[in-house]
């Protein structure tokens, strides 16, 4: 089956520094994406990782180890209004055509 | 903002009804994919569709159907309703069928959802 973890909940401060963990196993890989979903919202896109590493993206940056099956999110410079679900999704490629796998996401509260 | 837009925004439906769901792709994207996503889980694939035909199915049964039109313009089917239906139904467009294989895929853009409650 397919498995991807990730906590539920987080919480950090204004300015702060916070990182999103998630793992994965699953049969396949075509890479893993982050998204940004606030409630009641679309999902939108964040970043997307196929090689390890760190990708960088302004206040966002998203890391991969394929060996570890691992990824993190890092969110710099917190602001209130990234209160919200990060969803973690591997790329799986089966029966020629691409799918998304996601996790459950993790709530993240920033407070002041 | 993304392009992809989704109706009705919310819909209320007994259990045993049908319901049919609407989405518009971005401009230029000819792959749609639909998910359901229950309240607190990520979103659950439902199937995709590229050029007018199904090409991939999740882990859902034959009542949930669905078509795309030639303006690559799609919809969700939902017969026989049943309590457990009650989600968010999200769909996500894409430039091409995401079919080049390892190493080849193309991001999904989600549309605002249409927030599906069964009664």
């Amino acid at each position: 089956g397919q498995n991807i973890d990730q906590p539920t909940e987080m919480t950090a401060t204004e300015g702060a520094i916070v990182q999103i963990n998630c793992t994965y196993q699953t049969s396949g890989f075509n890479g893993l994406f982050w998204y940004q979903q606030h409630a009641g919202e679309a999902p939108t896109f964040l970043s997307y990782n196929v090689l390890d590493g760190l990708e960088e993206k302004g206040r966002f940056s998203s890391f991969l180890s394929r060996s570890k099956g691992y990824s993190y999110l890092l969110l710099k410079e917190l602001q209130m209004k990234d209160s919200a679900s990060y969803l973690c999704a591997v790329s799986l490629f089966s029966g020629g055509y691409n799918k998304l796998i996601f996790g459950a996401g993790t709530r993240l509260a920033v407070h002041p | 903002e993304t392009g992809v837009t989704q109706s009705p925004t919310h819909l209320i439906k007994t259990r045993g009804q049908q319901v049919t769901l609407r989405c518009s792709s971005q401009s230029g994207h000819n792959t749609v994919s639909w998910y359901q996503q229950a309240l607190g889980q990520g979103p659950q694939f439902i199937f995709q569709y590229y050029r007018e035909e199904e090409n991939g199915r999740g882990n859902f049964p034959p009542r949930f159907s669905g078509l795309q039109f030639p303006n690559y313009s799609s919809e969700l089917n939902v017969n026989a309703l049943e309590l457990d239906d009650s989600a968010l139904y999200l769909c996500a467009s894409s430039p091409n069928p995401t079919s080049g294989g390892p190493y080849s895929t193309d991001t999904q853009y989600f549309g605002p959802g249409t927030r599906l409650t069964v009664l």
